[in-house]
């Protein structure tokens, strides 16, 4: 089992839609959660992180984190074309001192 | 001003030479990273400097090795290079190694070995 599992996609999503993208780990005592956007061809950036069960809105961004099911979701309200990237969920440990990240969710929205 | 930097940006190189990837920060970070992001998008850790220390070393063949001058560089070295070491290698740096850091990456060094 990966420790950081993500559906690779594509995922395709009309614009002004909802895009919800999924990410599950394997470490019950991970804390730490990450979501990271990339381009093609450039470097991963950070939209946000989440370290308690619950909601955290950024924006059009929401993570949703679920620590007894053992899954992290990121939504985007509003699709734009300009959100079309490969999001990384990322995941820390205490004693870990590293992220592991998921293999990535490719983004298309259509316009 | 450009956080976190690399060069080169691109390295084309034959089988069984050394190069080297130079990574610095400007951020005043006291951690930085060394990644591989393979062909299938999949990044995964290869070290981890806390203030010059290496605290991360991952499984990783021996003809990596980085070395970190002072906390705001971390340099990358492989020797030998094979066919598999084609990837994009990606710093990074975080103010601390806590697991609730940040980490803001470089633009990436893209390596073809021939």
């Amino acid at each position: 089992q990966k420790e950081v599992e993500q559906n690779s996609g594509p995922l395709s999503v009309p614009e002004g839609a909802i895009a919800s993208l999924n990410c599950t780990y394997s470490d019950r005592g991970s804390q730490s959660f990450f979501w990271y956007r990339q381009y093609s061809g450039k470097s991963p950036e950070l939209i946000m992180f989440i370290y308690s069960n619950g909601d955290k809105e950024d924006g059009r961004f929401t993570a949703q984190l679920n620590k007894a099911s053992q899954y992290v979701s990121l939504l985007i309200r509003d699709s734009q074309p300009s959100d079309s990237a490969t999001y990384l969920c990322a995941v820390s440990t205490p004693g870990a001192q590293k992220l592991v990240f998921g293999q990535g969710t490719r983004l298309t929205i259509n316009p | 001003d450009t956080a976190v930097s690399q060069t080169p940006k691109y390295l084309v190189t034959q089988m069984g030479n050394d190069k080297s990837i130079k990574c610095e920060q400007n951020l005043g970070h006291d951690t930085m990273y060394w990644y591989k992001q393979d062909s299938k998008k999949f990044l995964k850790i290869m070290f981890s400097y806390n203030n010059k220390e290496l605290i991360i070393n991952e499984t990783v063949p021996n003809r990596f090795s980085p070395k970190s001058p002072d906390k705001a560089h971390l340099n990358l070295h492989i020797n030998s290079l094979e066919l598999g070491d084609s990837a994009v290698y990606f710093c990074a740096s975080s103010q601390g190694a806590g697991i609730q850091e940040t980490q803001y990456f470089g633009p990436g060094t893209r390596l073809l070995v021939l």
